[in-house]
């Protein structure tokens, strides 16, 4: 079975600060995503990475960055937190684009 | 505007009761994928239909992709409160190389 792990179930932050979640998948998955998700908002793409190194920017990358040094890891950089990025972050792999394994997710709380 | 429409948007049923959802679009789809999403977890695939007309079935389940491609549904025989989730479908839509979620159908099965 693949698993995809997240670094965090649950993290609180407060405004301002740098926040850093993790991906990692062990099923040797070239692609690799973070999405968000909201209520009534669904899910949407953040940012998605197709290789070591290569990124490509989702729906909603401002406010992001990403960072993929190795491939079966995948880290979401929030570089100043705000209030507006408190969500549901989900991580997912995949070997095709579609078919992706989620992870159980990071709800992140920004105070 | 959703490029793929879920309805209903919220459903609960008693147990042992059958229920469709269904999920649409104007694009015709490559591939879709049906996942179920239980609270506070990211989401599981559950299926992928390719071929128009294509029916699948996991146990109680039956996974149907519409002949033009263009629409998918869900059907639950005797659903069972472990059925209770948030049934998402995703499809890649023909020429764009992009997975789109839909915004979701929210299940609950009452004992």
């Amino acid at each position: 079975d693949v698993k995809v792990t997240q670094s965090s179930r649950y993290l609180v932050k407060r405004t301002g600060e740098k926040v850093f979640l993790e991906c990692v998948q062990d099923m040797d998955h070239e692609n690799m995503f973070w999405y968000r998700q909201d209520p009534g908002l669904g899910l949407r793409l953040i940012y998605f990475s197709y290789d070591v190194k290569m990124k490509e920017k989702g729906d909603i990358p401002e406010g992001y960055s990403v960072s993929r040094e190795k491939k079966e890891r995948f880290s979401l950089i929030l570089e100043s937190a705000s209030t507006n990025q408190t969500s549901m972050y989900l991580c997912a792999s995949s070997y095709q684009y579609y078919e992706q394994y989620f992870g159980p997710g990071t709800r992140l709380t920004v105070t | 505007t959703q490029l793929l429409e879920q309805s209903p948007q919220f459903l609960s049923i008693q147990e042992g009761e059958n229920l469709t959802v269904y999920c649409n679009s104007s694009s015709v789809f490559s591939s879709l994928q049906w996942y179920r999403q239980e609270p506070g977890e990211g989401p599981v695939l559950l299926v992928t239909v390719v071929t128009g007309g294509e029916v699948k079935k996991l146990k109680r389940l039956t996974f149907q992709f519409g002949d033009a491609r263009k629409d998918s549904s869900l059907h639950i025989t005797a659903a069972q409160p472990g059925d209770t989730g948030l049934y998402l479908c995703a499809a890649i839509i023909q020429g764009a190389q992009k997975l789109v979620f839909g915004q979701g159908t929210r299940l609950t099965i009452n004992p």
